[in-house]
């Protein structure tokens, strides 16, 4: 089992809707979460970063952390074909320090 | 410029060559991370210093893959006798301090081995 699920994609969605994205953890001691975005042939770069349970929002952009179901999503308002890209979920454990990132979920917009 | 920057952005390497990729953290970032990326992968850890410290070099693939960061600054990873499945993006990225910090990364190095 990988520490870190997402399911990878193709997801589209048409502009101006909301894109949901979901990822899964094995361990349960996990304590912080992130949400990267990657566009093809570039690095990943930091959209949001969630630590307690419940939402986090900034601008377009809430991340949900539900520690008990091990789960932390990231939802996308008003998509905008800009928005489409690679979001990779990653998240640090608190076993040794460790820091894995999912294989990461495909976005299209659709204009 | 303050991000993190790599270098070379690409190289092209004979199997069995020896290379260097550098990485040159945000200044003041205590913490550097080395990642290997593959075509449709997520990046996957390699190893971690904290200044000067390799706390942790556990992903490292072999022992042909090494890194140092002498002067808790600039990074250079070094990959010995490369062979084809090393090809890969290879990122580096900083942070204020651990592993509970966001991650800033570099533009990363593109390593083709023929």
């Amino acid at each position: 089992q990988k520490e870190v699920e997402q399911n990878s994609g193709p997801l589209s969605v048409p502009e101006g809707a909301i894109a949901s994205l979901n990822c899964t953890y094995s361990d349960r001691g996990s304590q912080s979460f992130f949400w990267y975005r990657q566009y093809s042939g570039k690095s990943p770069e930091l959209i949001m970063s969630i630590y307690s349970n419940g939402d986090k929002e900034d601008g377009r952009f809430t991340a949900q952390l539900n520690k008990a179901s091990q789960y932390v999503s990231l939802l996308i308002r008003d998509s905008q074909p800009s928005d489409s890209a690679t979001y990779l979920c990653a998240v640090t454990t608190n076993t040794g320090n460790q820091f894995y990132f999912g294989t990461g979920t495909s976005l299209t917009v659709i204009p | 410029g303050a991000g993190v920057s790599q270098s070379p952005r690409y190289k092209v390497a004979k199997r069995g060559q020896d290379v260097a990729l550098r990485c040159d953290p945000i200044s003041g970032h205590v913490s550097l991370f080395w990642y290997q990326q593959a075509l449709g992968q997520g990046p996957e850890f390699l190893t971690y210093f904290q200044n000067e410290a390799q706390l942790d070099k556990s992903g490292l693939p072999s022992d042909r893959f090494f890194a140092e960061r002498p002067e808790g600054s600039v990074s250079t990873l070094k990959i010995q006798r490369t062979q084809q499945e090393d090809s890969a993006v290879y990122l580096c990225a900083s942070s204020s301090t651990g592993f509970h910090q966001p991650q800033h990364f570099g533009d990363g190095t593109r390593l083709s081995i023929l």
